[in-house]
């Protein structure tokens, strides 16, 4: 079985950097083709994909935000972490983390954790 | 850049046939895959559709997705509606230069 969880802090203050930990199960992201991919919803909003690694540590950026992310795996391959520079409330939202497969699918989600930017 | 618009809400009544539409900006729709996903309140994005036009296991076939060319559209269908149905839905796809997209969603409400 599949599963992936999102844990980090649940405020930040403005300019601050956070940091988000995915932890998963059921797969290896050694194996090619398997990607782990964050992706965000503000409140009430739609979601944005933020940042992808594939197995092959190949890392990819949402082009708006490449400047203040940083996503990179563990040695162990259990873990996928995404750091974001200069937090500003805007950044509020729900950060998912995915599994992508086969390139284009999003096909299991962690639960979500919320953040929320404020002084 | 590339984007996907979808409208912002459709309703329909219980057991009636509803279609949500995922239009892209630029290129062709067709040159990349579609995939669509459910999102109940409160909880992570499902898939319903992906490869355009396949189910995972566990979707009712109720769903059904498709590509127009024409209008540079993907669409998602759901007959039979259920109350049960009643959630955002997410287009999504991929652009060589913004790489993977979703569309703004649509709220689906069965009456």
């Amino acid at each position: 079985q599949v599963t992936l969880r999102e844990s980090g802090p649940a405020l930040v203050k403005p300019t601050q950097t956070l940091t988000l930990t995915c932890t998963f199960s059921g797969f290896s992201l050694s194996t090619r083709g398997m990607c782990v991919s964050w992706i965000r919803q503000p409140p009430g909003k739609a979601l944005e994909w933020l940042a992808l690694i594939d197995w092959d540590d190949d890392k990819y950026y949402n082009t708006s935000l490449k400047t203040r992310l940083t996503i990179s795996k563990d040695t162990s391959k259990t873990q996928v972490v995404l750091s974001m520079t200069n937090m500003d409330p805007v950044d509020t939202a729900i950060y998912y983390c995915a599994r992508m497969v086969r390139g284009f699918l999003f096909d299991v989600w962690g639960k979500g954790t919320t953040v929320t930017v404020s002084s | 850049n590339f984007l996907l618009t979808q409208p912002h809400s459709v309703s329909e009544s219980p057991g009636k046939t509803v279609t949500i539409s995922c239009t892209g900006s630029s290129g062709s729709i067709a040159s990349n895959y579609v995939q669509w996903y459910q999102q109940r309140p409160g909880s992570a994005p499902t898939t319903v559709i992906y490869e355009d036009s396949q189910r995972p296991s566990g979707v009712p076939d109720r769903f059904s997705g498709s590509i127009d060319s024409s209008s540079n559209s993907a669409s998602l269908t759901i007959s039979g509606l259920k109350t049960e149905d009643e959630a955002d839905y997410y287009c999504q796809s991929y652009d060589s230069s913004n790489l993977w997209v979703f569309g703004g969603g649509t709220r689906l409400t069965v009456l």
